[in-house]
């Protein structure tokens, strides 16, 4: 069955990057994109962008360009997400979202399959 | 940038009731990219509709969903104790500014 296990919680002070990891099995991991997704303490849903893990190509939401990093590992069917210059208030749950659709079609956009998340902290 | 806008902000309902949760647009969503998500308490998301009105795999009859353009509606038509949690809707039809509802949740009157 499809499954995605992220790594483990972070603390970081602000400034500081963070890197987490979403290895991926159950699936051909070229085929699908993988997003995403980070929620605040108590607040909802946000979108941070997604990678073709086949390509490696790359698009961000607005918000986050030029300080977000999604790459890949296809040798371990792993996504990583890097974000720079924490703020507190990037303290927030990240999941990575397995796309429904496969990457030869031209609709992307809904998360299928999730990991379990992954909680960074910002804090001095 | 597409805002989602959910109503009712939260929704008291019993079990065995029906309930109709709503998501409207800022402007029309092409082709009913609209998807909607359960999420309870310290789990992730989990897709329930997709292209505004096909359920996901695994996803049980009484959730249905519907509308075009602007207007979409999630329904429960019989609430079982399981899916009292929080509701978010999602385009994906700008794609890639993907965008979010602010949620519903859905409480136990």
């Amino acid at each position: 069955q499809v499954q995605l296990v992220q790594s483990g919680a972070e603390v970081k002070k602000p400034g500081a990057s963070v890197k987490v990891s979403c290895k991926a099995s159950g699936y051909t991991f070229t085929g699908y994109y993988i997003h995403w997704v980070r929620q605040a303490p108590g607040q909802g849903l946000e979108w941070v962008g997604w990678i073709n893990p086949n390509s490696g190509g790359t698009n961000y939401a607005q918000k986050f360009q030029g300080w977000v990093t999604m790459t890949r590992d296809t040798s371990i069917s792993t996504a990583y997400m890097e974000l720079s210059r924490l703020r507190s208030d990037d303290t927030a749950v990240y999941y990575c979202a397995r796309d429904l659709y496969p990457t030869i079609t031209m609709v992307r956009g809904v998360g299928v399959a999730w990991g379990q998340g992954t909680l960074v902290t910002v804090s001095s | 940038e597409i805002v989602l806008t959910q109503s009712p902000g939260t929704l008291s309902l019993s079990p065995g009731e029906r309930a109709t949760l709503s998501c409207r647009a800022s402007q029309s969503i092409s082709s009913g990219f609209l998807a909607w998500y359960q999420q309870k308490p310290g789990q992730a998301p989990r897709l329930l509709i997709y292209g505004a009105s096909s359920r996901a795999t695994g996803i049980p009859d009484r959730f249905s969903g519907s509308g075009s353009g602007t207007d979409f509606t999630l329904t429960i038509s019989r609430l079982e104790p399981e899916d009292f949690a929080v509701y978010y809707c999602q385009q994906y039809g700008s794609s890639p500014r993907i965008t979010f509802g602010q949620g519903t949740r859905l409480e136990i009157k």
